[in-house]
């Protein structure tokens, strides 16, 4: 159980595109949803954090303007790059709480690596 | 603010070694504490977790133990293995999200 998927585990993207990635819970309701980034051979870098039906919060430094995310239900959060640029290669990964297990337990996706040429 | 401090790698070690990988945070209150794997190419897998002090994790035969006056989650395995080899991060998560440590590598030879 608690099982997080990320689609697409990979893309290309042209400079100059906007590219989906989507998170989604698979058998569990995840109130909250947070993304990441994180370059070669670094730790995680929190982006945002995304709660069901409201507005994400952004952390110092990220624009939202540019990484969009949407967590239209409880299954499912999306972040977009708006416009990317090679700076925005990276890997992004999205993890969710289950809230039935209160607060501490937060499951992770696999990753998604994109790379903008 | 709330952090979290791990040893620098990468860690290179021998088949049937001795691992540990030490881990030490600041935080107000008393925050949950994780140890997470990453394996080339992937995700970040949970490894064990201790919600309270003197609480110890274990999995897999990694264990770490809440040390609320040391401030400390070291992580040990008494065996490694080469299917260890990955990258180690130590996390903290203070009640809204998580903060990570820098992440360790350890490399495990046959």
């Amino acid at each position: 159980g608690a099982v997080v998927s990320q689609h697409p585990s990979w893309v290309i993207c042209k400079s100059g595109t906007s590219v989906k990635i989507e998170c989604r819970s698979l058998d569990f309701q995840a109130t909250t949803m947070f993304w990441y980034r994180q370059f070669p051979k670094q730790s995680l870098m929190l982006m945002a954090t995304s709660n069901e039906g409201s507005k994400a919060t952004y952390e110092q430094g990220v624009e939202k303007d540019k990484f969009l995310i949407n967590h239209a239900s409880l299954t499912l959060s999306t972040l977009t790059v708006t416009s990317a640029h090679p700076e925005d290669s990276s890997f992004y990964i999205c993890s969710a709480r289950d809230r039935s297990k209160g607060a501490y337990e937060q499951y992770f996706g696999p990753g998604t690596r994109l790379t903008v040429t | 603010g709330n952090s979290v401090t791990q040893m620098e790698g990468p860690v290179t070690l021998s088949e049937e070694a001795f691992l540990t990988i030490n881990c030490t945070y600041t935080a107000t209150g008393y925050p949950s504490l994780f140890w997470y794997v990453q394996y080339p190419g992937e995700g970040l897998q949970l490894l064990l977790k201790a919600t309270k002090a003197d609480d110890k994790g274990s999995n897999k035969g990694f264990e770490a133990t809440y040390r609320k006056e040391t401030t400390s989650f070291h992580l040990e395995k008494g065996s490694v293995q080469v299917s260890d080899s990955a990258v180690y991060f130590c996390a903290l998560d203070y009640g809204q999200n998580f903060v990570f440590g820098p992440g360790t590598r350890l490399s495990v030879l046959p």
